[in-house]
């Protein structure tokens, strides 16, 4: 079972600055790595997949990036309501500890 | 409109079992495999399971594998998560997903 590693755990930012969110796989899984946001008391929602795609509706400020083992998750000037749980997952199967982006 | 409603969630003692039912709408459900995903309370996310569109690829968690199964039936539009052994490890929020639709969950209680 291939195993996802994030970093950091945590990342305080005050809005309009810049979110780099790192994801490491264990073993190569090419480009099969979606980014996902949680907010408390909601379900996940989809922003990335096959590691630079944006989902349907996402903001262009969400940029993915990456390929193997190493991937990252950009977001350009933070507004107020990307502070969340921030999750990478290998499309269909194991998720990351996730990134916890809070306000500095 | 599109949507997956999960049911089948409660209070069970360990050792139970629980099956979870997870129905699609909105969306040629067979053309899609389906995952489920669970989140212990104040946890983050775990896969659980995936199973392809047609049923013919069933996929499990190591943590779940002996003890789940899940299924699907295209004619329902439907999928469910048969949990047996049940341990209080497994108490969780238990979401239906399909990357980009997810369900709101259904909570799965393991206590005595």
């Amino acid at each position: 079972e291939i195993v996802l590693t994030q970093s950091p755990a945590t990342l305080s930012l005050s809005p309009g600055e810049r979110a780099t969110l790192s994801c490491r796989a264990s073993q190569s899984i090419s480009t099969y790595l979606a980014w996902y946001q949680q907010k408390p008391g909601q379900a996940p929602r989809l922003l990335i997949y096959d590691a630079s795609k944006r989902a349907t509706g996402i903001p262009a400020r969400f940029s993915g990036s990456g390929s193997g083992t190493d991937f990252t998750l950009t977001i350009s000037n933070l507004e107020p309501e990307d502070f969340a749980v921030y999750y990478c997952q290998q499309q269909g199967f194991t998720f990351g500890p996730g990134t916890k982006v809070d306000i500095k | 409109e599109v949507q997956l409603l999960e049911s089948g969630g409660g209070l069970v003692q360990p050792g139970g079992s629980l099956r979870l039912s997870c129905e699609a709408s909105g969306f040629t459900f067979s053309s899609y495999a389906m995952s489920w995903v669970r989140q212990a309370p104040g946890k983050g996310l775990e896969w659980v399971s995936t199973i392809s569109g047609s049923g013919g690829s069933i996929y499990y968690a190591d943590s779940v594998k002996g003890r789940f199964t899940i299924s699907r039936d295209n004619s329902k539009n439907t999928v469910y998560l048969q949990m047996n052994s049940l341990r209080a490890e497994d108490t969780a929020l238990y979401y239906c997903a399909e990357d980009v639709l997810w369900g709101q969950g259904t909570m799965v209680t393991v206590s005595s």
